[in-house]
């Protein structure tokens, strides 16, 4: 079955350290690829996409991710977090042309000021 | 430009009452989408339209769960009878478009609670 893997359910850091959550999925075929953020208390957010084209991918809040097609991945990253990205994160990826989202679990992240 | 709304934002049942949730998305997306978040957990979709007809309601609990989406634009989503298991957030989401490189939009959703 197709799935989308998020590992490390619950990170704690420091603010400036720097972050990576990784995003795997088992799908075949050309895929359309998301993360959203959720901020305590606020809907889901798109914090950047990836559909075609340079495979390192730039998203708000300096976020960024990289889609390596052989590992079938889609890390997050950010380099210097603030106390303001506390939030869970998820992946979520769908099949080009038929637009179901499948969603990892999430991560929850917590920077401590 | 508003975004997806839902209301009721939070709604108390017991079980085996019966319970509906109400989505309208953002002005001209053509597709719409109803997703259960369970806690601890990522969105499952439930169902999908293109427009008013149903492209995908594989994973919908028939036997409980219905959902329309009339004239094109609002939907509704109605459990009954419902049960503990139900319990979840319930989220309404839309794209522009149906196909290709489309980007979900997401309501505030719907947390419900059966007791």
């Amino acid at each position: 079955a197709q799935s989308v893997s998020q590992h490390n359910h619950h990170v704690i850091l420091s603010e400036a350290a720097s972050l990576e959550l990784g995003c795997n999925y088992s799908y075949g075929g050309t895929v359309n690829l998301f993360w959203y953020v959720q901020y305590p208390g606020q809907h889901l957010q798109l914090l950047l996409k990836y559909f075609s084209g340079d495979p390192l991918v730039k998203g708000i809040k300096g976020f960024e991710a990289e889609f390596i097609k052989s590992k079938f991945s889609f890390n997050l990253r950010k380099p210097s977090v603030q106390w303001s990205d506390t939030a869970e994160y998820f992946c979520a990826v769908s099949l080009y042309g038929n637009n179901r989202l499948a969603f990892g679990k999430g991560n929850q992240v917590v920077v401590i000021p | 430009e508003a975004g997806v709304a839902q209301s009721p934002r939070y709604k108390i049942i017991e079980k085996r009452q019966s319970v509906a949730f109400w989505c309208n998305p953002i002005s001209g997306h053509a597709t719409l989408y109803w997703y259960q978040q369970i806690l601890g957990q990522g969105p499952k979709l439930l169902i999908q339209f293109q427009n008013n007809g149903v492209v995908d309601d594989s994973q919908l609990p028939k036997d409980r769960f219905s959902a329309e989406r009339l004239k094109g634009v609002d939907s509704t989503l109605k459990i009954q009878p419902a049960k503990l298991e139900d319990s979840a957030v319930y989220l309404c989401a839309s794209s522009l478009r149906f196909g290709g490189q489309e980007t979900q939009y997401f309501g505030p959703g719907t947390r419900l609670l059966v007791l």
